[in-house]
């Protein structure tokens, strides 16, 4: 079975920052990690893949296969980060039955 | 591309009455996704379609759920009779199956059961 933990429901951070959000998954195969977000009372949007290996508006995350984490990091958050993250895991290929964890809020304090 | 589509964006409707959320997904896409969204449990995955089929209805959460996909430009989710806990944002996302660049998700709808 595949699970994703995000063990904080709400992360605080001051403007300027640093943020880490964290996420670590179950999954006996090799997964394909996402990170969406959600701006207030708008749709979920892709934020990154980790198979591309992007920066989206300053944001990474790196899969660490050991720990089996996927923490999404930004090194000076600024007010607009401020919403719910998602982290998600879905089977490489095939059918994308795509699991989500339960988000975590950022708020970011001017 | 518009996107994803919903509709209506947002259903109020009293206790017991039969409701109908649409679902539009972008032209190509292969895979449709039905999600609900609550304060107390997140995002749950309800159903997915692939090709217009329905491949994993284990997250409906009960026989008054049901949803159809009768063409690859077309779903809908029916709540027949609908509940106060039934309230929910619902979300519908599509992909291409087999390529995980994501889903797009559409702007869901926000259902009130009174």
């Amino acid at each position: 079975a595949q699970r994703v933990t995000q063990p904080e429901k709400l992360l605080s951070v001051f403007k300027g920052a640093p943020v880490e959000l964290k996420c670590n998954y179950s999954y006996s195969g090799s997964p394909e990690l996402f990170w969406y977000v959600q701006y207030s009372r708008q749709r979920l949007q892709l934020l990154l893949r980790h198979i591309s290996r992007e920066s989206i508006k300053g944001f990474t995350a790196d899969l660490n296969k050991g720990e089996t984490s996927f923490h999404l990091k930004k090194p000076f958050a600024q007010e607009e980060d401020s919403a719910m993250y998602y982290c998600a895991l879905a089977p490489s290929g095939g059918y994308q039955k795509v699991t989500f964890g339960t988000g975590t809020k950022l708020q970011v304090i001017p | 591309d518009a996107g994803v589509i919903q509709s209506p964006r947002h259903e109020v409707t009293e206790m017991g009455q039969e409701v109908t959320l649409r679902c539009k997904p972008i032209s190509g896409h292969n895979s449709l996704f039905w999600y609900r969204q609550t304060m107390m449990r997140g995002l749950e995955l309800l159903i997915y379609f692939n090709n217009n089929v329905p491949i994993d209805d284990s997250g409906m959460p009960e026989d008054r759920f049901s949803a159809k996909m009768p063409n690859a430009s077309f779903s809908t989710l029916k709540i027949q009779p609908s509940e106060p806990r039934d309230s929910a944002v619902y979300f519908c996302a599509s992909s291409l199956a087999g390529v995980n660049y994501g889903y797009t998700f559409g702007s869901g709808t926000r259902l009130t059961v009174v």
